[in-house]
């Protein structure tokens, strides 16, 4: 079974400008999950999704936005990009909101 | 609320020899753990996690930890560590099911190091 995938794999943005990035779920979970992973760091909690409504955020700014599809892949987008947002993003994928996520590969964003 | 403590963010072993990683954690309700692995330039992969019943957990690879409510801790083992440990390992907290807000909190990682 085809695990969590991720795109791009890799990008390169400027400041001030947007991104979008995507997550396809393992077939069958119902949630999303997205975090963000800064160089030497655990990864921090953006937000959960779970049939197609934000069911929990973390500690980010508005800047930072996602949704769910009726096929339950996701997307996060972040706006007016700092230098701070240079990072991997990672989607995770559970059953439902309360089961084991499974994570997929990143995507690196690197802001200049 | 909840939080995880790593203690030593780099720790190096020879073949061979014992793995420990220390995780201890704090949370307001009864908590799920997790221990994570992370290979360069890739996503984390589940390497055993505890959620009721046996706090013995056996996972992939060889690598067990052991709930101990009374020291709120979840250190992960391993007998013999081969070369091809080497990576970053996260140990997270959840709470469990029904007290909502079910993100992963992730301690800062400890990085393991193989000496040949």
């Amino acid at each position: 079974d085809a695990g969590v995938t991720q795109s791009p794999t890799h990008l390169i943005k400027t400041r001030g400008q947007q991104v979008t990035l995507r997550c396809s779920p393992i077939s069958g979970h119902k949630s999303v999950s997205w975090y963000q992973q800064v160089l030497g760091q655990g990864p921090q909690f953006i937000f959960q999704y779970y049939e197609k409504e934000e069911r929990g955020r973390g500690n980010f700014p508005d800047r930072f936005s996602a949704r769910q599809f009726p096929n339950y892949s996701s997307e996060l987008n972040v706006n007016a990009l700092l230098l701070g947002d240079s990072a991997l993003y990672l989607c995770a994928s559970s059953l439902t909101r309360s089961d084991t996520q499974y994570f997929g590969p990143g995507t690196r964003l690197t802001v200049l | 609320a909840q939080s995880v403590t790593q203690l030593g963010s780099h720790v190096s072993v020879s073949e061979g020899a014992l793995v420990l990683l220390r995780c201890n954690y704090s949370s307001s309700v009864p908590p799920y753990l997790f221990w994570y692995v992370q290979y360069p330039n890739q996503g984390l992969q589940l390497l055993l996690k505890y959620t009721t019943g046996a706090t013995l957990v056996k996972g992939i690879n060889g690598f067990e930890a052991e709930f101990k409510k009374s020291e709120t801790s979840f250190h992960l083992t391993k007998p013999s560590a081969h070369m091809s440990d080497a990576a970053e390992y996260f140990c997270a907290v959840s709470p469990t099911l029904n007290f909502g807000n079910e993100k992963l909190t992730f301690g800062t990682g400890t990085r393991l190091t193989i000496i040949p």
